[in-house]
Parts: structure tokens; sequence; C-alpha cells
């Protein structure tokens, strides 16, 4: 899984409380995304992080904020969770230079009740 | 309209068949296009990786970007059953924020 952890793999939250999921890598690369992904939707950019304290928004930013104070930890943060934010995420991380291939974790099943 | 246009399928196949997957977008700034398999839950895996227009084969696959067309294609010889898995097309351009699109994919079954 080229070194990439992403906790938790599951979780339940209820509406309007704040979750954060966290991506850990190994491999030092310097770009690492956070996506969603939902039947009819597919793969969806929600923030990317191009080093350390540098990211920007996705396509689907709204009610999602994420940080990156270290080379190996990207952390998504759902500020207050919606049931439309129940979704499987995933990270993906890229080594840098050029348009090479990203490598994505197994992903965390977030559900909001 | 999407950027990337794939359809969902399900599409299935007798083991031994040929299995084309194709993938259409509008951006023409895109040089980088990417095939992915995800089993079911699991993560996405890279598959497949060209760069421009052109064909690149590895082993029973074989992608094809037509850039001209806009249409990109990968083709699976001899499938098999653990070739069960939907298949994700992505696509980048060739400078900027390096943001990937990605197609929603296409769900292959392959019968034994």
């Amino acid at each position: 899984d080229a070194g990439i952890t992403q906790s938790p793999r599951h979780k339940v939250t209820e509406t309007g409380t704040p979750v954060t999921l966290r991506c850990h890598q190994t491999e030092n690369h310097r770009y690492m995304y956070w996506y969603r992904q939902d039947p009819g939707h597919g793969l969806r950019l929600i923030h990317y992080s191009y080093g350390v304290k540098d990211t920007d928004k996705g396509e689907v930013s709204d009610g999602y904020s994420v940080s990156r104070s270290k080379t190996e930890d990207f952390l998504l943060t759902l500020e207050s969770a919606t049931s439309s934010q129940t979704s499987v995420y995933f990270c993906a991380i890229r080594p840098g230079q050029g348009d090479t291939e990203a490598f994505f974790g197994q992903g965390t099943r977030l559900t909001v009740v | 309209q999407k950027e990337v246009e794939q359809d969902p399928g399900p599409l299935s196949v007798p083991e031994g068949a040929i299995v084309s997957l194709n993938c259409t977008y509008s951006n023409s700034a895109f040089q980088y296009f990417m095939w992915y398999r995800q089993y079911s839950r699991k993560g996405p895996e890279l598959l497949m990786y060209t760069y421009s227009s052109g064909n690149k084969e590895d082993g029973r696959f074989t992608a094809q970007v037509d850039k001209s067309s806009k249409y990109i294609s990968l083709f699976i010889r001899d499938s098999q059953p653990s070739d069960s898995a939907t298949y994700l097309c992505a696509m980048s351009a060739i400078s900027g924020t390096y943001k990937y699109i990605f197609g929603t994919g296409t769900r292959l079954k392959v019968l034994a």
C-alpha cells in the first residue's frame, strides 16, 4: 500500500460533531490528497497539499478543512458532520516532480447518523 | 457536462474474453492518463500510466490514448475472474496544481 495508513478505517458519528481523519505516509512524498468516493460520482478531490503547511481546495471542499504540520501527516477535519458527508474517504500521495502516479490508502468508511 | 465521462457498467464478460473499457474527456489540457483498478472495499491501485497520445502495453493490459478524439481506452486480453473489479480512469494536466480528475468507474465482472 505504498506506505500509506489511514485512521480510523471505520467510524460512525452523530450529526453536528467534529470528526478528524488521519493520513500517515512513510514515503516522504510531497503531495498528499483527500478524496471522497460516492456512487455515481467516483472520486472527488476535497483538499490537497503540496508541502508542509501548503494546502489548497479541491472541487468539494465545503464543510472540510485540512492541516499538514509534518510531511508524513495530512489531517482532514469535518467541522460539523452532516449526513451528506457519509462516504468513503481516501488519502493519496504522489512523489512530486512531474505528473507521476498517485498511490492510495485503504480508505475510511464514515457514517454520519 | 462532467470533465471526464465513463460508463458505469456493470459489464459482464465470460472468462477469456477481450474487455474494452473507455473514457471520454473535455479538457484538452490533459496530458497524463491513468487507469486504476479498485477491488471491493479497497483503495484504487494504479494499473497503467501513459503520457500524451499512443499505446502502452503491460502483459494482458493495453492502454490507448487518442487526444484528437479526447478518448482513452483500456483493453484486457484473456480476461480472468480475478480481473473482476471497478476500473477508474484518471487524468491530469501537464502543469499547474497536479490535480487528478477521475471518471466514475466501470464495474467489470468476469464470469468463470
